[in-house]
């Protein structure tokens, strides 16, 4: 069975630093792109970010770019998000997705909150 | 960045009726391979976005056949035959063919 498991988020304050990081499991890893999309409280969905199976390829959203980062580790079957200079429209859902194409498997989501 | 929109943004449906949304994109998203990259999410309430369809009309395992997906080029549609009280949620539509990917505004389906 696939599983995406997120964990990371919590309350920042905005400026400060947070990581997230994704524990896939149930199929080979390194067989898929992998995505962050994100969802703002009471809103649609966003793209964030997403890499290439050997993370040789990176695509960020122009609203996070230069303070976001994807990364992953293959061998950890694991999809990290490094997010700095964190905003207050950061404020989201944000959920670990498998396939950046047609994606298929989302993790249920860990919330990240910036507020002062 | 290519705009997906969606019709309607609300849809009221009698249980056992058929539901249809559309979804219109600002540019074609047959890509480079020949696949169309169209995909449909649900997002019941309280829950993260399921799978439902990929490429236009491909259904994915475990999904009912009462969902099914038509278009080509940039219209597409997604019709829930026989509707069910499980049905309820958010439908979005999703581009997989330019970057950055995006999504529809999503439409709110309830039970009349």
């Amino acid at each position: 069975e696939v599983q995406l498991v997120e964990s990371g988020g919590g309350l920042v304050q905005p400026g400060r630093s947070l990581r997230l990081s994704c524990g896939a499991s149930g199929f080979t890893f390194s067989d898929f792109w992998m995505t962050w999309v994100r969802q703002a409280p009471g809103k649609g969905l966003e793209w964030v970010a997403h890499i290439k199976r050997d993370g040789s390829e990176k695509y960020v959203v122009d609203s996070v770019k230069g303070r976001f980062t994807i990364s992953r580790d293959n061998a950890k079957s694991s999809l990290y998000l490094e997010m700095n200079s964190l905003r207050v429209e950061d404020t989201a859902v944000y959920y670990c997705v498998r396939g950046a194409y047609g994606p298929d498997y989302w993790g249920q989501g860990t919330r990240v909150t910036v507020s002062s | 960045d290519v705009v997906l929109t969606q019709s309607p943004l609300s849809l009221p449906v009698t249980l056992g009726q058929s539901a249809s949304i559309s979804c219109r994109s600002s540019q074609s998203l047959l890509y480079s391979d020949g696949n169309t990259y169209l995909s449909w999410f649900q997002q019941r309430p309280g829950q993260s976005p399921r799978r439902l369809i990929y490429e236009i009309s491909k259904r994915y395992s475990g999904v009912p056949d009462r969902f099914s997906g038509s278009g080509s080029g940039t219209y597409f549609t997604l019709k829930i035959s026989r509707v069910e009280a499980e049905d309820v949620g958010v439908y979005y539509c999703m581009q997989g063919a330019h970057w950055p990917r995006t999504f529809g505004q999503g439409t709110r389906v309830e039970i009349k």
